[in-house]
């Protein structure tokens, strides 16, 4: 079992759908969490992080965590073409703070016009 | 306002070449991060750094060797690379030692080894 986990899709949704990506996690002790968002051939670029169980709103991004069932989701409301990348999922393992985080294999959205 | 910057961008080496992969960083960032990139495998850690002369191996770092002489530079070498190290990697900088500090990308290099 990988320590985090995402369907590699790709997510097809239409244009001004809301998209739901979802992300599991092995280690129980993890403390915070992280979206990434890749453009096909460009580096990563963090679009939110989360450490505390319910949900966090920035924008038309919205991300929810569950440490029970060890899952964190983000949602994109109102998707773009533009939003069309790779979603990573991260996972920081670290509990003094360090940051060394564990990535998933990430899961491509389609946003159609 | 370069950020992190990355050289080369694209390289294609034989097996068994001496490969170094450049990374420098504006921001006074005091950790340093290498990672590769593999399809199934997402981002992996290879070595990272959390000062100048201080190192330390991640996920992946057989074949690898890093130095840290400068708070600024992080170069990642390849002693003799192997067709398995074809990857891109990607070079990243933390400002601190804060769980939810943002981790910085670079544009990262596509090496090939043929």
């Amino acid at each position: 079992q990988k320590e985090v986990e995402q369907n590699s899709g790709p997510l097809s949704v239409p244009e001004g759908a809301i998209a739901s990506l979802n992300c599991t996690y092995s280690d129980r002790g993890s403390q915070s969490f992280f979206w990434y968002r890749q453009y096909s051939g460009k580096s990563p670029e963090l679009i939110m992080f989360i450490y505390s169980n319910g949900d966090k709103e920035d924008g038309r991004f919205t991300a929810q965590l569950n440490k029970a069932s060890q899952y964190v989701s983000l949602l994109i409301r109102d998707s773009q073409p533009s939003d069309s990348a790779t979603y990573l999922c991260a996972v920081n393992r670290g509990n003094t703070g360090f940051q060394k985080l564990v990535f998933g294999t990430g899961t491509r959205l389609l946003v159609s016009p | 306002d370069a950020g992190i910057t990355q050289s080369p961008r694209y390289k294609i080496t034989e097996t068994g070449r001496q490969v170094t992969l450049m990374c420098h960083q504006t921001w006074s960032h005091s950790y340093m991060f290498w990672y590769r990139q593999d399809l199934g495998h997402g981002l992996r850690l290879i070595y990272y750094s959390a000062a100048a002369d201080i190192t330390d191996k991640g996920e992946v770092p057989d074949g690898y060797v890093v130095s840290r002489s400068k708070t600024e530079n992080f170069p990642l070498t390849l002693e003799s690379a192997t067709r398995s190290q074809t990857s891109v990697y990607f070079c990243a900088s933390s400002e601190s030692k804060g769980g939810l500090d943002t981790i910085y990308f670079g544009e990262g290099s596509w090496l090939t080894v043929v």
